[in-house]
């Protein structure tokens, strides 16, 4: 079966730094694309960061310079590196497969792991 | 960055009713328009997938179209468990943006 499991959320304070780590099973990150999508409570869904097979790696505008995405192929392991957290960085955090191609859709989600930064 | 705009943002039916969710972009993505529904305290499902293709597993009632810059989502006949939250989603160019979402309610 195929799954996304999404951990290391937790509260951290203003300014500081968190890793996410999302373990894939079934699927082998080296040939396949993720996606980083997030959702402040009580909003709507806010796409984050894409990773594609051949590495390259795309953000939205609200986490450039402060996240970064990277894999590890021997563990079959996505991550998400968040620097400089702010307020309006608390949300939900999902992995997803983005099916096929680039433009393909996300057909397979984890669970989500949240994400608080307060004082 | 490109723009999607749903509409309604909110919508009460009953069970059996024809629904339609529509979603707009701010310039032309072709057919790479996906559609996904958000259940209370759920991970988001994927729908339909380039504009009108179902993906396997999602009940026939759901059904998509459009093209350009102008695209609905389609429930032919209302039931209970459709109580959620729908988005569109952009694939066209990064960032992949959503549409703010239509929440949906059940009378």
């Amino acid at each position: 079966e195929v799954q996304l499991v999404e951990s290391g959320g937790d509260l951290v304070q203003p300014g500081g730094s968190l890793r996410l780590s999302c373990a894939t099973s079934g699927i082998a990150v080296s040939i396949n694309y993720f996606t980083w999508v997030r959702q402040a409570p009580g909003k709507g869904l806010e796409w984050v960061s894409v990773i594609y097979s051949g590495g390259s790696t795309y953000y939205a505008d609200t986490v450039k310079g402060r996240f970064t995405i990277s894999r590890d192929n021997t563990k079959n392991t996505l991550y998400l590196q968040m620097n400089s957290l702010r307020a309006e960085d608390t949300a939900v955090y999902y992995c997803a497969r983005v099916e096929g191609t680039p433009y393909g859709p996300l057909d397979i989600w984890g669970q989500g792991t949240m994400v608080t930064v307060s004082a | 960055d490109i723009q999607m705009t749903q509409s309604p943002s909110s919508l009460s039916a009953s069970v059996g009713d024809r629904v339609t969710i529509t979603c707009r972009a701010s310039q032309s993505i072709s057919n790479y328009l996906h559609w996904y529904q958000q259940k209370p305290g759920k991970a988001p499902k994927l729908l339909i997938y380039t504009a009108s293709s179902l993906q396997s597993g999602v009940p026939s009632r759901f059904s998509g179209s459009g093209s350009g810059t102008h695209f609905t989502l389609t429930i032919s006949s209302l039931q209970p468990e459709d109580l959620a939250s729908y988005y569109c989603q952009q694939s066209y160019s990064t960032p992949n943006t959503f549409g703010q979402g239509t929440k949906l309610e059940i009378k």
